[in-house]
């Protein structure tokens, strides 16, 4: 079956430093994969997405992820982060159906 | 990008009422529209697909006849919660699929359910 896990729950960053949020997953077959954010009461905005070619790919609000086949892994990054960055972030891989298996998500905090 | 709707956006309500949220794709066509649950500080949990003109298929675990769902239309998914009790209380999440190819899912603002 299909899981995703983000190994930290919370995260604390400086403003300005940089960020790298952690996502592993398993799924048998070419994985489709999605970071998403949600701010406190809302719903989930798309950040970005994987689905093939370049493993390197460029979301919104300058965040970048990283598909690694051979770690299973599609970290977010982002160079500096702002203060409205400041959110619940999940990473998710779409499974037989088009459903979408959630990570856990990761809370981010930004210290001014 | 794509949008979509939920209606409303929070609803109080008595034990043992009913209560249909509604999720609209404004922009585009769903076939398909998706039904998750959020837990406080907890990840999504998917419910239910629901099936433009025929039933939805619910995840295990899910209680049918406890949620209701019906796509009536290509732009219109909704979801009743039926003798609502307070453990029902929750964030409720729809989202819809864009057409063709790997597709990406459009999210709505979410319902926040209080049962009393």
């Amino acid at each position: 079956a299909q899981s995703v896990t983000q190994p930290d729950i919370h995260i604390t960053v400086s403003e300005g430093a940089s960020l790298e949020l952690r996502c592993n997953y398993s799924y048998g077959a070419t994985p489709y994969l999605f970071w998403y954010v949600q701010s406190p009461g809302q719903g989930l905005q798309l950040l970005l997405k994987y689905f093939s070619g370049d493993t390197l790919v460029q979301g919104i609000k300058g965040f970048e992820a990283e598909f690694k086949r051979s770690q299973s892994s599609f970290n977010l990054r982002k160079p500096s982060v702002h203060w409205s960055d400041a959110a619940e972030y999940f990473c998710a891989v779409g499974a037989y159906g088009n459903k979408l298996v959630f990570g856990a998500g990761t809370i981010l905090r930004v210290k001014s | 990008g794509a949008v979509v709707s939920q209606h409303p956006s929070r609803v109080i309500c008595k034990s043992g009422t009913s209560v249909k949220i509604e999720c609209r794709s404004l922009d585009f066509q769903a076939t398909t529209m998706f039904w998750y649950r959020q837990f406080p500080k907890k990840s999504l949990m998917l419910m239910a697909t629901s099936n433009e003109g025929s039933k939805a298929t619910y995840e295990q675990g899910v209680e049918k006849d406890k949620f209701l769902i019906n796509h009536a239309s290509l732009t219109l998914s909704t979801l009743t919660v039926t003798s609502a009790h307070p453990e029902d209380s929750s964030f409720y999440i729809c989202s819809a699929p864009t057409s063709g190819g790997p597709r990406e899912q459009f999210f709505g603002p979410g319902t926040r359910l209080t049962v009393l």
